[in-house]
């Protein structure tokens, strides 16, 4: 079975400041999707962003963006000039053919004004 | 509106009732799933469906029962419900194989007493 853990329940990190949330996967393919949601208090899960494992860019999506290094099966999230609205709790998921996704734990992250 | 909506947002009922939690979603995907997440557990997946009649047991199917007559469908069913069934639960649906994002409803907030 696949797995997906974040090993930081909780994170802070101070408005405007950078933070980057960990995330590593357990697969034996060669190809899948990860990706990061995010859970606001409203609880609705929004996608952060979405990484192709083939391509070797690292995806960005404004602020957010990962740093992907494959052969360590390592995926984690950097937040840059933090918002008090991206407080939330954070997932990292994996998925193989986009019909099986596995999420990990979760990582609340507080902004301090 | 198009998209993945959920009934009832929040429900309480008590111990050995039969509760059923509906899923309806307008976009035509093939996968649909059902979630359930814990404070500690991330989400954990309960059931999915690749298609109209085709469904499949995930990580903890133990106690729910799920149909599919309709590809926009995909109601779960708690037949006797429990306290450890006391959760939140989200349904969720993927376009499948290629597409690569899964897509969330609301959540529905499950006490049972």
């Amino acid at each position: 079975a696949q797995t997906v853990t974040q090993s930081q329940p909780e994170m802070s990190v101070q408005e405007a400041e950078t933070v980057t949330l960990s995330c590593t996967y357990d697969t034996s393919e060669s190809d899948y999707y990860l990706f990061w949601y995010k859970q606001p208090p409203s609880r609705q899960m929004i996608l952060v962003i979405r990484q192709e494992a083939y391509k070797q860019q690292n995806a960005t999506e404004n602020r957010f963006s990962v740093n992907f290094q494959k052969a360590a099966k390592s995926f984690s999230l950097k937040i840059s000039d933090s918002q008090l609205g991206d407080a939330a709790m954070y997932f990292c998921a994996y998925s193989l053919f986009g019909n099986q996704f596995y999420f990990g734990t979760g990582t609340s992250l507080t902004v301090i004004p | 509106d198009a998209g993945i909506t959920q009934s009832p947002r929040y429900k309480i009922t008590e111990t050995g009732r039969q509760v059923t939690l509906m899923c309806h979603q307008t976009w035509s995907h093939s996968y649909m799933f059902w979630y359930r997440q814990d404070l500690g557990h991330g989400l954990r997946l309960i059931y999915y469906s690749a298609a109209a009649d085709i469904t499949d047991k995930g990580e903890v199917p133990d106690g729910y029962v799920v149909s599919r007559s309709k590809t926009e469908n995909f109601p779960l069913t708690l037949e006797s419900a429990t306290r450890s069934q006391t959760s939140v639960y989200f349904c969720a649906s993927s376009g499948g194989e290629g597409t690569g994002e899964l897509f969330f409803g609301e959540g529905s907030r499950l006490t049972v007493l």
